[in-house]
Parts: structure tokens; sequence; C-alpha cells
């Protein structure tokens, strides 16, 4: 099984420049999310979704787009990067089932940097 | 969701059992404790969870207090590999949100 995968693994952005961090979930899980993590730090949560057209904003949203048009794919879209982006993005997903009853999976991570 | 406490670091000795604390003083009654770990920077890594009753499964127990306000993580006999921080979560509600922590940066000395 493939899992949760992230792709690119490493990405080198001007500022002001826009891409998109691509996250893809095999395992059919209805809840997908996003995170970064900054040197030391704990991760914290960008935005997540609990299913297909739906999402919602976490701790940091700000200067973070994002949509799920399909269960599998949860893309994280930059607009305008900035140096404060600069950080390592994970993806997560879990399964169905009871909501709080459930373990999330996590991507490799993708580490960025804006210069 | 409710908050929770760890100490920043701890060490443990090869082949010992390693006992990581967790205090959540203002979990509600259908909330879960989490652990998760970070190896290196490596995507966290779930390894196990609970409501009321201690858990144990291939690589860890939880044991969760009677009044559910702090948890203890046992890693029976810790290994050079368990190095890694340590993040325990307290999960609940219809978001499925997990909010992480500054976790324990657990040091397994040979």
């Amino acid at each position: 099984n493939a899992g949760v995968t992230q792709t690119p693994k490493f990405q080198v952005l001007k500022t002001g420049q826009s891409m998109t961090l691509q996250c893809a979930q095999d395992m059919n899980h209805e809840y997908m999310s996003w995170y970064r993590q900054d040197p030391g730090m704990g991760l914290r949560l960008i935005h997540y979704s609990v299913g297909a057209g739906i999402t919602d904003q976490g701790e940091v949203p700000n200067g973070y787009n994002v949509s799920r048009s399909t269960t599998e794919d949860f893309p994280l879209r930059l607009l305008s990067a900035a140096p404060s982006q600069t950080s390592v993005y994970f993806c997560a997903s879990s399964r169905p089932g009871a909501i709080s009853n459930t373990e999330a999976f996590f991507g490799q991570g993708t580490r960025l940097t804006v210069v | 969701d409710a908050k929770t406490t760890q100490p920043p670091s701890m060490d443990c000795a090869e082949g010992r059992a390693a006992n990581l604390p967790c205090n959540h003083s203002t979990i509600s009654g259908n909330e879960y404790v989490y652990w998760y770990r970070q190896i290196h920077s490596q995507g966290p890594q779930y390894i196990i969870h609970g409501l009321k009753n201690n858990e144990t499964n291939e690589m860890a127990s939880l044991i969760i207090t009677e009044d559910r306000k702090s948890s203890t993580l046992i890693l029976p006999h810790a290994t050079l590999r368990d190095t890694a921080v340590y993040y325990c979560i307290v999960r609940g509600g219809a978001t499925n949100k997990l909010i992480f922590g500054t976790g324990t940066l657990l040091a397994v000395q040979p």
C-alpha cells in the first residue's frame, strides 16, 4: 500500500511565487489534513477536510488555500510564497468510522524553502 | 480540544522501560488520548490510543488514570531506535482534529 504520498519532497521558491503541494492517499480515508512544522516545534494544523467538498481552517490557515474535489487528493496551495512559510509540511489522513477512535497516517513531508 | 502537558525531554537506558507522562486535566468524557512519535523529522507515527481503560499493543502500553486527567505511555524495552519526540494528544468531537503540542524528546542511551 502506498499510504499517504506527498510531492514534491523538496522545493525552493522565490518570494511571491505560487505553488501547490500535492497529497494523495489510497486508503479511502474521509479525513485529511495539512500541518506545518518549524524547526524545534511541534506540528501546527493549517487546514483540514472531513470529506470531499468540505474543508475548514486549522490553527494557522493564513497564506494557504485548500480544496477537496476527490476523496483521494487534498492539495495545499501557496498563492504568494513568503519566507515565513519556509517549513516542513505534512499531510495526514484518517479512515472513516467512529470519528474520535481512528489513527492518522502521515506522509513523509515536503521541505519548502522560500528565499 | 483539551490541552496536554509533557516534560520537554527524558532519558532512558537501552533495554529498560521508558515511562512517558502526560497531563490532560481538562479532558472531557468523549475525548480519547492518542500517542504519536516522530523520528528524526519523519512523518509522525501512530503508537496507541485509549479512552478509559488501559491499552496494550505490540509497540507500547497506555495507562490512563481513573479520573482520566493524566496518562503514561510505557515502552517496555526501549531501544536506540525508540529515540524520538513523543506527542500526547487529546482528540475528540466531530472534527477529528489532531492538535499537537511540543512533545517529549526521549533519548535512549546505550
